[in-house]
């Protein structure tokens, strides 16, 4: 199993370009979730989903959207890049276990978006 | 609101001594905690979680933690450090009464062991 892959590893953008990061994984993970990691900051949670086709609002999801068209695949979309959003993202997945919350989120290496 | 914290940016170790890197928590219901360490260029890999149960948890690598609910601790431990374990350890939170609420990182704390 090759877990939870992210395309694409680093990206530098212009102010105003829109991208989108790939996050899959093949471990049948009904959850699945994107983070951003600044430094001092830990991780934060930008949009996650907790089924296919099923989307919703993190921490700080300004300036970003997300689809969940396949149970496999989830994509961070920027429509239009800001250097606030220069930042290391993060994909991760999980399955319900019997207690809510209580899930363990597998991680994936990470892109590396440098907006200028 | 549930919160965690991290009071040390960095800890340093010499190779084979123990180790502790120090987390405290606030839910306001019971905590689910979890602590992951994240090698450079990777992402975070698990090392262990306290749901409920015994307090002191073991996990990956050799790692413990053990939670402490009067002071709202869960300090990572390890009896004899190793230079392969410097890396950034994050602690983590999720209040276990709250379904939607997810899950709160630290700002990171990075361990250096020194041969």
């Amino acid at each position: 199993n090759a877990g939870v892959t992210q395309t694409p590893k680093f990206r530098v953008l212009k102010t105003g370009q829109s991208m989108t990061l790939l996050c899959a994984q093949d471990m049948n993970h009904e959850y699945m979730y994107w983070y951003r990691q600044d430094p001092g900051m830990g991780l934060r949670l930008i949009h996650y989903s907790v089924g296919e086709g099923t989307t919703a609002k993190g921490e700080v999801p300004d300036g970003y959207n997300v689809s969940r068209l396949k149970k496999q695949n989830f994509l961070l979309g920027l429509e239009s890049a800001a250097p606030s959003q220069t930042s290391v993202y993060f994909c991760a997945s999980s399955y319900p276990t019997g207690l809510a919350g209580a899930e363990t989120q597998y991680f994936g290496p990470g892109t590396r978006l440098l907006v200028l | 609101a549930q919160s965690v914290a991290q009071p040390e940016d960095q800890v340093n170790v010499a190779e084979g001594n123990p180790l502790t890197v120090k987390c405290t928590y606030s839910v306001s219901g019971n905590p689910y905690l979890f602590w992951y360490v994240q090698y450079p260029n990777r992402g975070l890999q698990f090392l262990l979680k306290y749901i409920t149960g015994d307090n002191l948890v073991k996990g990956s690598y050799g790692f413990e933690a053990e939670f402490n609910k009067s002071q709202t601790s869960f300090h990572l431990k390890k009896p004899s450090a190793l230079v392969s374990d410097s890396a950034l350890y994050f602690c983590a939170v999720r209040d276990g009464n709250n379904a939607g609420n997810m899950l709160t990182f630290g700002g990171g704390t990075r361990l250096m062991v020194k041969p």
